[in-house]
């Protein structure tokens, strides 16, 4: 089954230990992103990668990493983790061209206390 | 500065009649528009689509128009279904940016009653 995949789907963490939310999919995508989604705010992307080894800022990049060794691999690390992190996190993966949108994983809660 | 706006933040209607849900973008560099939808504990998942080539583009009981002129698009849903309640995402697309990046609205919720 073609899909994206992200874990762990729930996480409680505490202010400022660093975690990892992997994001991998099975589709041979050379496009990957990760969104945050936020009450009042909607979707917002946090960053990008148009194939291995190229990633770049999104809208709101401040406290977060990523890295694209493989295709299909895109995990968003969080290096010091803030209370204003809590959100929801989706990560998405596309073909590059316009006719094709978004795959997206199921979602990863986040709350950092 | 808000590029793409549902300015409803929830719709109601009722079993077997048409939903019609709004979405205002503001940036003219847009030329390729999405719908997704959401439920609960759930990624997005895409809905239907249309180029700025076109006014209008059917699925079933799904229709996207666009009114380019007025930088304004809409999803009609008929008949609507207790099954369609979810959020519903507009998104754009620019398609000659170097960003493959949709932009999203903040979303409608549609609640449809039996």
């Amino acid at each position: 089954e073609a899909q994206v995949t992200q874990n762990p789907r729930y996480l409680i963490t505490v202010t400022g230990k660093k975690l990892t939310v992997t994001c991998s999919q099975n589709m041979n995508h050379e496009y990957m992103s990760w969104y945050r989604q936020d009450p009042g705010l909607g979707l917002r992307q946090i960053y990008y990668s148009m194939n291995v080894e190229v990633t770049d800022k999104g809208d709101v990049p401040e406290g977060y990493k990523v890295s694209r060794k493989e295709k299909r691999n895109f995990p968003l690390i969080l290096e010091s983790p803030s209370p204003n992190q809590t959100s929801l996190y989706f990560c998405a993966s596309s073909r590059q061209g316009i006719n094709y949108g978004y795959t997206f994983g199921s979602g990863t809660r986040l709350t950092v206390v | 500065d808000q590029q793409v706006k549902q300015n409803s933040p929830s719709l109601s209607v009722q079993e077997g009649r048409i939903s019609i849900l709004n979405c205002d973008y503001t940036n003219s560099m847009f030329d390729y528009f999405l719908w997704y939808k959401k439920y609960p504990a759930e990624g997005p998942t895409f809905l239907i689509s249309i180029s700025s080539i076109k006014d209008k583009n059917e699925d079933g009981r799904f229709t996207v128009f666009l009114n380019k002129s007025a930088k304004h698009l809409s999803l009609h849903i008929v008949p609507s279904q207790p099954g369609d309640s979810a959020v519903y995402f507009c998104a754009a697309l620019n398609s000659g940016g170097s960003n493959y990046k949709l932009t999203f609205g903040k979303g409608t919720l549609l609640t449809v009653n039996p």
